[in-house]
């Protein structure tokens, strides 16, 4: 079956736009998180999904990180105002359930370079 | 807040030679994972420990946990040239992983 597909593999911006990263979970999939993996600051949770909402978003660095996901599936991590700091790869990872009884599944990635 | 300490951070060995990686987390946690990075690419799963004892092994990498140190271990066996890569212990807490610094493995002739 299909994994864990993110959209684009690789993103180039220049600083001050914004950019939007899509994350497609493996289908029936509930659980749904963001990471971050850059080289000053290594692999970091950013927000996680169940279902629609959002109980967790204490890893969004600022108020121009924000990310929404929509019938239970598809998720977007939208970044206002790229900074160069924000470059960086966008893991997503999804899981059936909770982390403590579901092993959690990662996509490609999306390599964001900011300009 | 769960925080998880992995060292070596970077590993240069010779083929055949055996080591272990460690991993040390801070607060009581449901599990502990072990992922393989290869450059450019995402992580793959290599072992899920769930309980204090546990061991797992597959091909000339074991794994293994004890949650009363708060600690699990990577050992590698015979090491080959395919093992290069980076390896990340993560550690469950509140629905997240938490991840260490990651071992960058460099296996040579």
């Amino acid at each position: 079956g299909a994994g864990v597909s993110q959209s684009p593999s690789n993103k180039v911006t220049e600083k001050g736009k914004d950019v939007e990263l899509r994350c497609d979970p493996i289908s029936g999939h509930t659980a749904l998180y963001w990471y971050r993996q850059s080289l000053g600051q290594g692999l970091e949770f950013l927000i996680y999904f169940q279902g629609n909402s959002a109980p967790d978003k204490s890893g969004l660095p600022s108020d121009r990180f924000s990310a929404e996901r929509t019938g239970g599936s598809v998720s977007t991590l939208t970044i206002q105002r790229t900074q160069q700091e924000d470059s960086a790869v966008y893991l997503c990872a999804s899981s059936s359930g909770a982390l403590s009884y579901n092993e959690q599944f990662f996509g490609p990635g999306t390599r964001l370079t900011v300009l | 807040e769960l925080k998880v300490e992995q060292n070596p951070l970077f590993l240069s060995m010779q083929e055949g030679k055996n080591y272990t990686i460690y991993c040390n987390y801070s607060t009581t946690s449901d599990r502990l994972y072990w992922y393989r990075q290869d450059p450019g690419k995402s992580l793959e799963s290599l072992f899920v420990l769930l309980s204090n004892g546990a061991v797992k092994q597959e091909g000339r990498l074991m794994a293994s946990l004890d949650t009363k140190a708060r600690l699990s271990t990577l050992h590698i066996t015979a090491a080959v040239h395919d093992l290069s890569a980076t390896y990340f212990c993560a550690a469950t807490y509140t629905d997240k992983l938490i991840f260490g610094t990651g071992t960058r493995l460099q296996v040579f002739p």
